[in-house]
């Protein structure tokens, strides 16, 4: 059974930082990876995908990365903002999709000004 | 274009109630899913529907039930509420098949059973 990791639980670093978010997951045979943003009381919103084949997907300042060997990913944001603050959320698709995505418990993320 | 649409946002139930939630894919996606958020359990999956057929269920018992219609709108029905089925159920669509592609996930419905 897939089992997906996020480290740390928590972070909190003053506006301007550069940042990366951990994932891990356990079964390297998945479809995919998605990082998510969910802001408090809030849907999910996708922020980037990263299919098996590939090593990393860029979207403005966020930057993920996929080691499926290893089982893991970084989601690194340049010159974090207030309005980065959030939780974010790392999802495997595996297995044909038997389970849906598997998420990982998330970092909460904290942009002091 | 619309994004995911999830009606209604807040509902109050009571135990041994049940409970319809809808969901609206955004136009031309074929696949909705859903999923149960709570606090302890994270994100769980709860079923998938593609073109109106069930294509996998996760590990909830069968009081949790979905179903698609011909326009791919989807509701999933929850019957003898517990008290620990208060949670944020989430929706989410996908132009395929939803293990392969990018999910789109709605606001939610926030179920609190009393």
């Amino acid at each position: 059974k897939q089992e997906v990791t996020q480290i740390p639980a928590a972070l909190s670093v003053p506006e301007g930082e550069n940042l990366v978010l951990n994932c891990s997951f356990t079964d390297s045979a998945i479809y995919n990876l998605q990082w998510f943003r969910q802001d408090p009381g809030k849907g999910l919103t996708s922020l980037l995908l990263i299919q098996s084949s590939q090593r990393e997907q860029t979207s403005g300042r966020l930057n993920a990365s996929l080691d499926k060997s290893s089982g893991r990913s970084t989601l690194y944001i340049a010159a974090s903002q207030p309005g980065d603050s959030a939780t974010y959320l790392c999802a495997v698709s595996s297995g044909g999709g038997a389970d849906g995505l598997t998420f990982g418990k998330g970092t909460h993320l904290i942009i002091q000004p | 274009k619309a994004g995911v649409t999830q009606t209604p946002r807040y509902l109050i139930k009571t135990r041994g109630q049940q409970v319809t939630l809808s969901c609206s894919p955004i136009s031309g996606h074929r696949s909705v899913s859903w999923y149960q958020q709570t606090p302890g359990q994270g994100l769980q999956f709860l079923f998938e529907y593609f073109s109106e057929t069930q294509r996998n269920k996760g590990n909830f018992p069968g009081r949790f039930s979905g179903r698609q219609f011909s326009n791919s709108r989807s509701e999933m029905n929850v019957s003898t509420l517990e008290l620990g089925d208060s949670a944020l159920y989430l929706c989410a669509s996908s132009p395929g098949f939803a293990n392969t592609g990018e999910l789109f996930f709605g606001e939610g419905s926030r179920l609190t059973v009393l």
